[in-house]
Parts: structure tokens; sequence; C-alpha cells
């Protein structure tokens, strides 16, 4: 079975510091990752993926997220926070990328200016 | 435009009144997917479906019923909804093996009040 857990659901950054959010998973076999943004009163969008090619994943707007196996974690960082990153950022793994799609439970980040 | 397009985007109803939320996606893809959003709980997938005429049940199916009788249109079906059917829903997207490791696309979500 495969599972997904943020902690934190609210993280608070000032403008210009960085931004950290973490995401630890279990899955029974080498996962898919997934990092996805929701905007308030919109659908997700798709920050980055991992699938195995690279640890060092590089998304849009200056994320970027980690692969460290050994830790189960998959955490999402930006050197700077822009007050147009304040929004809430889902986790999410697919064990086979194709099924059944597990999401953690989000973080809002505020960006305080 | 690439687009998942749900219909309608506000609902409000009474308990025990059927209804549909469609949803349409133009990319052909193969896989759809229905999640509510739960304050607190993130996204649960309520079912998915690998191709036309092939559907299974995500983590909270009860009380939801779905169908692909064409590979663009997934709509769910709530046949006798109930106060803890209110949420919000979103309808999602994207391609099949071997490209099975592609982000979902999302539609701009429906949100369901179910007095």
């Amino acid at each position: 079975a495969q599972s997904v857990t943020q902690l934190g659901s609210h993280v608070s950054v000032s403008e210009g510091a960085l931004v950290l959010l973490r995401c630890n998973y279990s899955s029974s076999v080498p996962p898919y990752l997934f990092w996805y943004v929701q905007y308030p009163n919109q659908g997700l969008q798709l920050l980055l993926k991992y699938t195995s090619a690279a640890t060092l994943v590089k998304g849009i707007n200056g994320f970027e997220a980690e692969f460290k196996k050994s830790e189960t974690s998959f955490h999402l960082t930006k050197p700077s926070a822009h007050m147009s990153d304040a929004a809430e950022y889902f986790c999410a793994v697919s064990d086979t990328g194709y099924q059944k799609v597990t999401f953690g439970t989000g973080t809002k980040l505020q960006v305080i200016p | 435009e690439a687009q998942v397009t749900q219909n309608p985007r506000y609902l409000i109803t009474v308990t025990g009144k059927k209804l549909t939320v469609t949803c349409s996606q133009n990319m052909n893809h193969e896989y759809m997917s229905w999640y509510r959003q739960d304050p607190g709980l993130g996204l649960r997938q309520i079912y998915y479906s690998m191709n036309v005429e092939v559907t299974d049940k995500g983590d909270v199916p009860e009380g939801y019923k779905v169908s692909r009788k064409e590979k663009r249109n997934f709509p769910l079906i709530l046949e006798s909804p109930s106060p803890n059917q209110t949420s919000l829903y979103f309808c999602a997207s994207k391609d099949g093996p071997p490209r099975g490791n592609q982000p979902q696309h999302f539609g701009d979500g429906t949100r369901l009040s179910i007095l």
C-alpha cells in the first residue's frame, strides 16, 4: 500500500526566505512522486515530478525537490519565497504511475511581506 | 487548448435528489479520475478509469457511481446524495502506459452542497 505524509498543514515564511515543505512517502515499489500547487478557487497544477531519472528534480517557478530513498522523503524547496507562492501544495505518490494515486493532506503556504 | 471541463461548477441540492457531474477532456487521455477535496483530508480518490469501459474504485467510492462509455467523458453520479457528500470535486486525466508517469491535468472543480 502507498501513502503520503505532509508534515505541517500550515507553513509561514517571510518574503525572500527559504521555503521548505516536507513530504514523506511509503511505497512497496519504486514510486512516482509529484508535487502539485493549488491556487484559491482553482484546480491543481503540476510543479514537478520524480520518475527515477534524477534525484534532484527542478520544477516551475523556481521550485525543486530531492528524492531521498533512504529517508523516503521528497521535500519541496525554493530558495527565496515570493508573494505569489502563497497557495496550497500537495505531494502525491503512485507506485505504478498510472493507476491509483494517493495525495497528501496538503500544506498551505503563507508568505509574509 | 488542452483542458478538462467540469459542469456544473457549483450546485446546491437536497438529500436524495440524483445528480450527475460531467467531466470531459480534449487530450485523448486514456486515464481519468475523480477526487473529492475536504479540509484537512487533502484529495481522496473516488473512482478512476484506465480506458473506455474500464473503471475501478479508489479510496472513497461509497455513494458514487461512474461510467466510461466514451474516451473523453467520465461522469460522476450521485444516485441518492447525502450531506456527507458535500465537498469540492475534481476530475483529472492523464496519458496511459507507456507514458503512465505523466502528471494529471485537473479541471477547475465542482463545489457541491447537499442540504
